[in-house]
């Protein structure tokens, strides 16, 4: 069975800091990883995904992240925060074949202050 | 990658009475998928519906309580049957986009059970 941890249900950044979100996964065959965003009151948007290409994913928004799998991680990065960036963020992991369900990790809320 | 539109965006429901949630994709897929995200809570896989064939539920839902449709390849419908208040929470449908593309998510349905 597949399952994805998000260490923090919280973060909060200071606008032009670091955005770094966990993401640990856990997956008896090749995962596939994503990183969605939910605004207030919208659905979910694909901000990146990793499908066994390059490890380093970069995303839209300037959000990137680094498949590990010696360290079964795909943490979510951002250089510089923005106002903008506050959202719910939520990883997910599905396996790269047959039947193609998404786990959904607990969520991460970004906070950005000024 | 394709184009959901989900409706109602969102409805105040008195509790006993049930709710039709319609999905509609600009393009054909093979399979459509519904989530549950409850208050404050991560997404989960109520069912995946295939075109022509009965869906196939997670466990903790059945059929009686959210009894899905899957007419054609562009459309599906999800009710919620004989609501209570622990049913108010957030559906949303889902698709696969092509290999590699990642799910695409409706802007969900917000329901409040009164």
């Amino acid at each position: 069975a597949q399952s994805v941890t998000q260490l923090g249900s919280h973060v909060s950044v200071s606008e032009g800091a670091l955005v770094l979100l966990r993401c640990n996964y856990s997956s008896s065959v090749p995962p596939y990883l994503f990183w969605y965003v939910q605004y207030p009151n919208q659905g979910l948007q694909l901000l990146l995904k990793y499908t066994s290409a390059a490890t380093l994913v970069k995303g839209i928004n300037g959000f990137e992240a680094e498949f590990k799998k010696s360290e079964t991680s795909f943490h979510l990065t951002k250089p510089s925060a923005h106002m903008s960036d506050a959202a719910e963020y939520f990883c997910a992991v599905s396996q790269n074949t047959g039947f193609q369900k998404l786990v959904f990790g607990t969520g991460t809320r970004l906070l950005v202050s000024p | 990658s394709a184009v959901i539109s989900q409706k109602p965006s969102r409805d105040i429901c008195q509790r006993g009475t049930s709710l039709t949630i319609q999905c509609q994709v600009d393009s054909q897929v093979t399979m459509m998928f519904w989530y549950r995200q409850q208050p404050g809570q991560s997404l989960t896989l109520i069912a995946t519906a295939n075109q022509g064939s009965e869906a196939t539920y997670e466990s903790g839902f059945v059929i009686d309580k959210f009894p899905i449709s899957r007419p054609n390849l562009t459309f599906s419908t999800l009710t919620v049957s004989n609501m209570s208040p622990e049913d108010s929470s957030i559906y949303l449908c889902s698709v696969e986009g092509a290999r590699l593309d990642g799910y695409t998510f409706g802007s969900g349905t917000r329901l409040t059970v009164v």
